[in-house]
């Protein structure tokens, strides 16, 4: 079945270390996002890519990193430049950054991963 | 810039109650997409409906029915005869239009459903 994975379901960092957070589709989707989700408040975007080798920030980048060399892989990177990385991440992928308006294609998300420190 | 706000942080109901959740945005542009999304404590979100800004008609999928009004800029969902499954954080969502719209979405806070047998 197509759809997106994301791993692991859940992450322990130590300070000072950078860890990665792995994001794969099998959609054939242009774009890929990155979310980061606190308790009550909601979910804010990180990272974006219109497509393969782009990327552009969100509304809260410091202290993330990104790349997007294949089109069915957006991995995330907390680096130790994050000082409060403890949050539920989630991974989603549109079948193209602009909204069609004669399909219902949504936004689609992965699983999330739980990452917290030590 | 864009806003939504949920004004109901947690709701409680009794099965077979129904339940409304309200959605309220902010925009400068003429066109946007307004969405659902469920997210069951699993941790995924799930999407439930996408509603154009040039499209007013409310629209109803079983249980699930939405009442778009822009001379009030809501979006509110409700449930008829909710369902223990109904338990979840329900999140709006507005896509970002200036030039086209594209799904860069601004979220709500969420609303946590609890529907108690």
């Amino acid at each position: 079945d197509g759809g997106i994975t994301q791993s692991p379901k859940y992450l322990f960092r130590k300070e000072g270390q950078n860890v990665t957070l792995s994001c794969e589709q099998n959609l054939n989707h242009d774009a890929m996002y990155w979310y980061r989700q606190d308790p009550g408040q909601g979910l804010r975007l990180i990272y974006y890519s219109q497509i393969v080798n782009d990327f552009q920030k969100g509304d809260i980048a410091e202290g993330y990193s990104v790349s997007r060399e294949k089109k069915e892989s957006f991995p995330l990177t907390v680096t130790s430049a994050q000082k409060n990385p403890t949050a539920f991440y989630l991974c989603a992928s549109s079948i193209r950054w602009q909204v069609d308006l004669y399909s219902n294609q949504p936004q689609h998300f992965g699983d999330g991963t739980r990452l917290s420190i030590l | 810039a864009q806003k939504v706000t949920q004004a109901q942080t947690e709701i409680s109901v009794v099965e077979k109650e129904d339940v409304t959740l309200d959605c309220v945005y902010e925009t400068r542009d003429t066109t946007y997409y307004l969405f659902w999304y469920k997210q069951p404590p699993s941790g995924e979100l799930v999407f439930l409906i996408r509603r154009n800004s040039f499209d007013e008609q409310n629209e109803i999928s079983g249980r699930y029915s939405w009442n778009f009004q822009k001379s009030t800029s809501s979006f509110n969902f409700t449930i008829t005869a909710s369902q223990v499954v109904d338990s979840a954080v329900y999140f709006c969502a507005l896509s970002e239009g200036s030039g086209g719209s594209n799904y860069k979405l601004t979220f709500g806070k969420g609303t946590l459903l609890t529907v108690n047998p």
